[in-house]
């Protein structure tokens, strides 16, 4: 069976810090890989996806995120965290033709 | 980049009435776009995918009588809960595909049934 699977709920880090947020799907073909940040009140805004080639992937907001096959992982990182990045995060997995399957989010808390 | 504009972004709502919600890609057109519920604090619930010219497609579980999507066109598709209750109350997403940038998000609609 698809799932997406985010084992942290609720993650807290200092501004400044370093942050990973962990995914991990299970899929039956080649996965197209999505993050997603969603501010209170407010919709999606894609951070970054993979759909091939190099594993590790650029977003905006000086976001990241690895691929790696072996693992079936594909984990968010940013070296420094800034205290707007507090939000709640999606990981999706999916086709390119087909609807997305949504991890259950992890929501990141930023102290100053 | 794709923009997708969702309305309204809230609205309240009596019990027993119907309420719309549309979902527009403003510079793409979508031939797919999906519906999806949110729960506070909790994650996307996939409703239906809505092909634009066909019946849309629900997922198990999801009332189709009580849920209605309509996708007329290219760059238009609505949701309309019909006799709203208070268990309606929820937030509401769409989106739709491009071929170029995947998945593009409607900024959701929050559904107050009073």
């Amino acid at each position: 069976a698809q799932s997406v699977t985010q084992p942290d709920i609720h993650i807290t880090v200092s501004e400044g810090a370093s942050l990973e947020l962990r995914c991990n799907y299970s899929y039956g073909a080649t996965p197209y890989l999505f993050w997603y940040v969603q501010s209170p009140g407010q919709g999606l805004q894609l951070l970054l996806k993979y759909f091939s080639g190099d594993t590790l992937v650029q977003g905006i907001k000086g976001f990241e995120a690895e691929f790696k096959r072996s693992q079936s992982s594909f984990n968010l990182r940013k070296p420094s965290v800034h205290w707007s990045d507090a939000a709640e995060y999606f990981c999706a997995v999916g086709p390119s033709t087909d609807k997305l399957i949504f991890g259950t989010g992890t929501r990141l808390q930023v102290f100053p | 980049g794709a923009v997708v504009s969702q309305h309204p972004s809230w609205v309240i709502c009596k019990s027993g009435t119907s309420v719309k919600i549309e979902c527009r890609s403003l510079d793409f057109q979508a031939t797919t776009m999906f519906w999806y519920r949110q729960f506070p604090k909790q994650s996307l619930m996939l409703m239906a995918t809505s092909n634009e010219g066909s019946k849309a497609t629900y997922e198990q579980g999801v009332e189709k009588d009580k849920f209605l999507i309509n996708h007329a066109s290219l760059t238009l598709s609505t949701l309309t809960v019909t006799s709203a209750h208070p268990e309606d109350s929820s937030f509401y997403i769409c989106s739709a595909r491009d071929p170029r940038h995947g998945y593009t998000f409607g900024s959701g609609t929050r559904l107050t049934v009073v």
